[in-house]
């Protein structure tokens, strides 16, 4: 049975760096094709994808986002950790971690971790 | 920028048919763009649906469908049931990038 959770503030202030953790079990990072990618919703308005980190350490970030975003994974742990620096009122949003394999993208779900981003 | 296009909403009626299309400003969505379709309900994570274009998960009821249709990719519902109102979400594959579209909010009445 395949888990995810999203841990990590729920509050940041604006310029602050948001790190952001994804707790998994049930699959492992590094089983070849698996990847654990990230996606987040403001409120009321469309989900975006972030980033993705493969079993091989393979990353792949939003173009728009690519500047502030970093992902790292540790295997040893179940982990995959999201840095998203200089935070601003528009980051508001649920943050999702999924996993994913070469073939299906993004099978299952955390439940989403909410961070509000204000002074 | 490239932006993924889906109706903004689309309403049918119980036990009618409709469907969704997601289309990409970068051209026809061909089997390379490895469409896939997301099904959300209001305070729920996505649910995974139809990836790569047509195949379903186990979970994924026999009336939903995935295809390519004009240029677009398509999800179809057929027999549409009053727990399929919900928001719909395609992503769409570009070479390592991933982009979501808009999403398309269908109200069955």
């Amino acid at each position: 049975q395949i888990t995810l959770k999203e841990s990590g503030p729920t509050l940041v202030k604006p310029t602050q760096t948001l790190t952001l953790t994804c707790t998994f079990s049930g699959f492992s990072l590094s089983t070849s094709g698996v990847g654990v990618g990230w996606i987040r919703q403001p409120p009321g308005k469309a989900l975006e994808w972030l980033a993705l980190i493969y079993w091989d350490d393979d990353k792949r970030y939003s173009p728009s986002l690519k500047s502030r975003l970093t992902i790292t994974k540790d295997t040893s742990k179940n982990q995959v950790v999201l840095t998203m620096t200089n935070m601003d009122p528009v980051d508001t949003a649920t943050y999702y971690c999924a996993h994913r394999t070469t073939v299906v993208i993004y099978d299952y779900w955390g439940q989403g971790t909410l961070v509000t981003v204000s002074s | 920028q490239t932006v993924v296009t889906q109706e903004p909403s689309l309403t049918v009626s119980p036990g009618g048919t409709v469907t969704l299309t997601c289309a990409s400003s970068t051209g026809a969505v061909t089997s390379g763009y490895y469409p896939n379709w997301f099904q959300q309900k209001p305070g729920q994570a996505p649910r995974a649906l139809i990836y790569s274009t047509s195949n379903k998960h186990s979970w994924t009821p026999a009336r939903f469908s995935g295809s390519l249709l004009g240029g677009k990719a398509a999800l179809t519902l057929s027999g549409v049931q009053p727990e399929d109102e919900a928001e719909y979400y395609c992503l769409l594959y570009y070479g390592g990038a991933q982009l979501f579209g808009g999403g398309t909010k269908l109200t069955v009445l």
